[in-house]
């Protein structure tokens, strides 16, 4: 098993770019979220899926969009980025929702300029 | 709504002393908790986790927390810290009906003293 993978590992953008985060997990995991890491803040909940075609916003939902079309993928857009976005994002995935050990991609360094 | 606080962003630890990380958390549900680790350069990965039973819960490489309900606290500790210890140390909590989602505190990055 791959667990999951995150591509890609770096990304620089200019503000006002869009861009997708990638997100594959092989577990078959029900539930997968997103999350930014920031220096201070450890890790803030962007959006999540309970299920294929089910998505739900987390803390810091502003400028990202999600979808969940297959169990396995679960990618992250970033419709026009800005220089606050600039932060690693970590996705995860788990059996459940309640109490289930969730499991972290590498990350992705993004840095906005 | 459900929160951590992890009161040291930062703990210098010579080698082979004991160390403990504290977390303390509040909820108005039950909760879920839990310690994740994560090494330079990599994502978390479950350090342990306390679900039910036994208040005291402990990982494969020497760690242990202890749930105390009166006190709100899951502190984490090491009676030997390693130089292979060295990571940010994040607590977390989830509940039950409505508050299921995992919210983390602004970690503990522990840094072991040759």
């Amino acid at each position: 098993n791959a667990g999951v993978t995150q591509t890609p590992k770096f990304q620089v953008l200019k503000t006002g770019q869009s861009m997708t985060l990638q997100c594959a997990q092989d577990m078959n995991h029900e539930y997968m979220s997103w999350y930014r890491q920031d220096p201070g803040m450890g890790l803030r909940l962007i959006h999540y899926s309970v299920g294929a075609g089910i998505t739900d916003q987390g803390e810091v939902p502003n400028g990202y969009n999600v979808s969940r079309s297959t169990t396995e993928d679960f990618p992250l857009r970033l419709l026009s980025a800005a220089p606050s976005q600039t932060s690693v994002y970590f996705c995860a995935s788990s059996y459940g929702l309640v109490g289930g050990e969730q499991f972290f991609g590498p990350g992705t360094r993004l840095t906005v300029l | 709504a459900q929160s951590v606080t992890q009161l040291d962003s930062q703990v210098p630890v010579f080698e082979e002393a004991p160390v403990e990380l504290r977390c303390n958390y509040s909820s108005s549900v039950s909760v879920y908790l839990f310690w994740y680790v994560q090494y330079p350069n990599q994502g978390l990965q479950l350090l342990l986790k306390y679900l039910s039973g036994s208040t005291l819960v402990e990982s494969i490489n020497g760690f242990e927390a202890e749930f105390n309900k009166s006190q709100t606290s899951f502190h984490l500790r090491k009676p030997s810290v390693h130089i292979s210890d060295t990571a940010e140390y994040f607590c977390a909590v989830s509940g039950f009906f409505g508050n299921e989602k995992l919210t983390f505190g602004t970690g503990t990055r522990l840094t072991i003293i040759p």
